[in-house]
């Protein structure tokens, strides 16, 4: 079955601190992963895609299928990073599978 | 090209009314994804609809929910006979055939039912 897991409902940290989100996925084939983010009051927009290896605005993700896990970190977060987070697969079907998302609380 | 629109955002129904959520999907889009999310909850997929085809309705309730996209028009995602536990943002979403998923996501539909 597939199944996205999102441990931590909140994660608050101070502004110039590290941030890591947890994502663990569960998928027997080859999964297809994703981060979107949802800013306060605006539509929920694609972050970024495993399969493009990108940076964007800072944050990176790495396919870890040892672990079966997709974590989104950024070296040194800032108070407009506050948002929620969402972790999805895409697998043979084409749905997009999301997690249950973590809010990410950035303090000054 | 406007996103993808969803009205109306907000609908207020009465228990046993029926609610209709629209959704245009992006410009050229021909894929719409829909999604409940529950209040302290995560974003539960409900169906996939191609034009005029349900590809996967492995998440709607087997009662009193359907949804359709026509080769013209919307997509319409139907409750009949709703009950307070309907109450969530409706959220839908769209994306280019073949296009590896990327999906363009509605500005949502809350429904409230009192």
């Amino acid at each position: 079955a597939q199944r996205v897991t999102q441990p931590e409902k909140l994660l608050s940290v101070f502004k110039g601190a590290p941030v890591e989100l947890k994502c663990n996925y569960s998928y027997s084939g080859s999964p297809e992963l994703f981060w979107y983010v949802q800013y306060s009051r605006q539509r929920l927009q694609l972050l970024l895609r495993h399969i493009s290896r990108e940076s964007i605005k800072g944050f990176t993700a790495d396919l870890n299928k040892g672990e079966t896990s997709f974590h989104l970190k950024k070296p040194f977060a800032q108070e407009e990073d506050s948002a929620m987070y969402y972790c999805a697969l895409a697998g043979n079907t084409d749905k997009l599978i999301f997690g249950t998302g973590t809010r990410l609380q950035v303090f000054p | 090209n406007a996103g993808v629109m969803q009205n109306p955002r907000h609908l207020v129904r009465r228990r046993g009314q029926e609610a209709r959520l629209r959704c245009s999907p992006m410009k050229g889009h021909s894929h719409v994804y829909w999604y409940r999310q529950l209040p302290e909850e995560g974003l539960k997929f409900m169906v996939y609809l191609q034009k005029e085809n349900i590809i996967d309705e492995s998440g709607m309730p087997k009662e009193r929910f359907s949804a359709e996209f026509p080769k013209e028009g919307p997509s319409i995602l139907r409750i009949q006979q709703v009950v307070r536990g309907d109450s969530a943002a409706y959220f839908c979403a769209s994306s280019l055939e073949d296009s590896n998923t990327e999906a363009f996501f509605g500005q949502g539909t809350r429904l409230t039912v009192v």
